[in-house]
Order: structure tokens, then sequence, then C-alpha cells
């Protein structure tokens, strides 16, 4: 079945640093993957998406590349900041289904 | 975006007593919702499919006369823990699909159960 493995949290970086944050998959077809984000008090928010190999999703300075040939999807941002602390879940929906798969969510804080 | 609002975002309860949640679209209408499970340091499970005037399609292993969803309207979906345990305590989340299969998901704020 589908499956979604993310870095375990909680990530703590100070602001201005480089953030990544790993997320591979296991799909038996040809999923689209997801970022979500989370912040306090807050429901999930798609943060980005990309829909085939090789797409890259963007928004707010963050990236993710979808790598077919190694079943990732990476989040990363150059220079993070202390709004950007929330839960951050990696996400895949194969085609024609409508469930999505969730990885375990991965909490970064960003400290000043 | 759209927003989607749970009620209430925790309650407290004693084993054997119901509890109701609520899932509401205040913007849009939504033909199909969703709820998930979410453990600590694990995932969001997805428990049912909830479509508008008709029955819930459940997952595997989710117990159905358990765990009840209602989806009477196009705004509101309501998921109602039965003879609640301790287990049952967790945090429930749904989510709302505007327009059909590809539309985006929104996410209500999530629902935190504690069963005594």
């Amino acid at each position: 079945g589908d499956s979604v493995t993310q870095m375990e949290g909680p990530v703590t970086l100070s602001e201005e640093a480089f953030l990544t944050i790993n997320c591979t998959y296991t799909a038996t077809g040809y999923p689209s993957l997801f970022w979500y984000v989370q912040y306090p008090g807050e429901g999930l928010q798609l943060l980005l998406k990309a829909t085939k190999a090789d797409d890259k999703g963007s928004n707010k300075g963050f990236e993710a590349t979808y790598r077919k040939e190694t079943t990732s999807f990476h989040l990363e941002k150059g220079s993070v900041q202390v709004s950007d602390s929330a839960v951050y879940f990696c996400a895949l929906k194969d085609f024609g289904n409508e469930k999505l798969t969730f990885g375990t969510g991965t909490r970064l804080t960003i400290i000043p | 975006g759209a927003v989607v609002s749970q009620h209430p975002s925790w309650v407290i309860c004693k084993s054997g007593t119901s509890v109701k949640i609520e899932c509401r679209s205040l913007d849009f209408q939504a033909t199909t919702m969703f709820w998930y499970r979410q453990f600590p340091k694990q995932s969001l499970m997805l428990m049912a499919t909830s479509n508008e005037g008709s029955k819930a399609t459940y997952e595997q292993g989710v117990e159905k006369d358990k765990f009840l969803i209602n989806h009477a309207s196009l705004t509101l979906s309501t998921l109602t823990v039965t003879s609640a345990h301790p287990e049952d305590s967790s945090f429930y989340i749904c989510s709302a699909r505007v327009g059909l299969h590809t539309g985006e998901l929104f996410f209500g704020e999530g629902s935190r159960l504690t069963v005594l």
C-alpha cells in the first residue's frame, strides 16, 4: 500500500537558517505529492504540491521537487523565519484515488 | 481560501458517554468531507469518507457503529463517538473538498477528545 515517511522532529533552527525536511514515499501508482502546514491552533493548509515527476512546487519561499528516481519530495527553504514555526506534513494521493496518505508530521520551531 | 470549522475544539467526557463533533464548511458547499484520526507522533489516519445525503464509506478497521458519521447538508458533517472509552481519546480532524474529485481539500482545526 501507499506510505509516506518523513523526518522525525522536532526540528529547531535559528532564524535565517536553511531548512530541509525529508520526505520519501511508496506508492503503487503515479501519485501527486503535497506538503501541508499546520500553524498553532489552525487546521492543515496546503503549502505546495507537485503532480508529476520533476515538477517543483513552491510557495512562501518553500520548495519541493518531485523526484521519482529517489521517491522523494523534500521540503526546503533558504532562510526561515519565526513565523514558519508549525507542523509540516508530507502527503500523497494516488491517481484516481480520493484518499490522502500522510506522514507523521514534523514540528518545526524557529528561534530568533 | 475556504474555511472549515470544527466544534468543539476539545472535549472531555466520561467513559460510556457519546460525543458529537461537528465539521462545517463556512463559505462553500462540500459534497464530500473526510474524517481523520491522529494519535500522538503518528500520521493522520483516514477514518471515513462522508458524502452528502448518503452513507459514509469507512476505512478498513474502523467500526462504523462506534464512529457514526452523518452528512445531512452540504455544509455540515458530524462524527459521533458512541459509548466512548479511554482508547478513543485522540485528535479528530475533518476536511472538506471544494468542488468535485480534483478539488482542493481544506481542513478543520481539529478536535481533541479525552475520555476519562
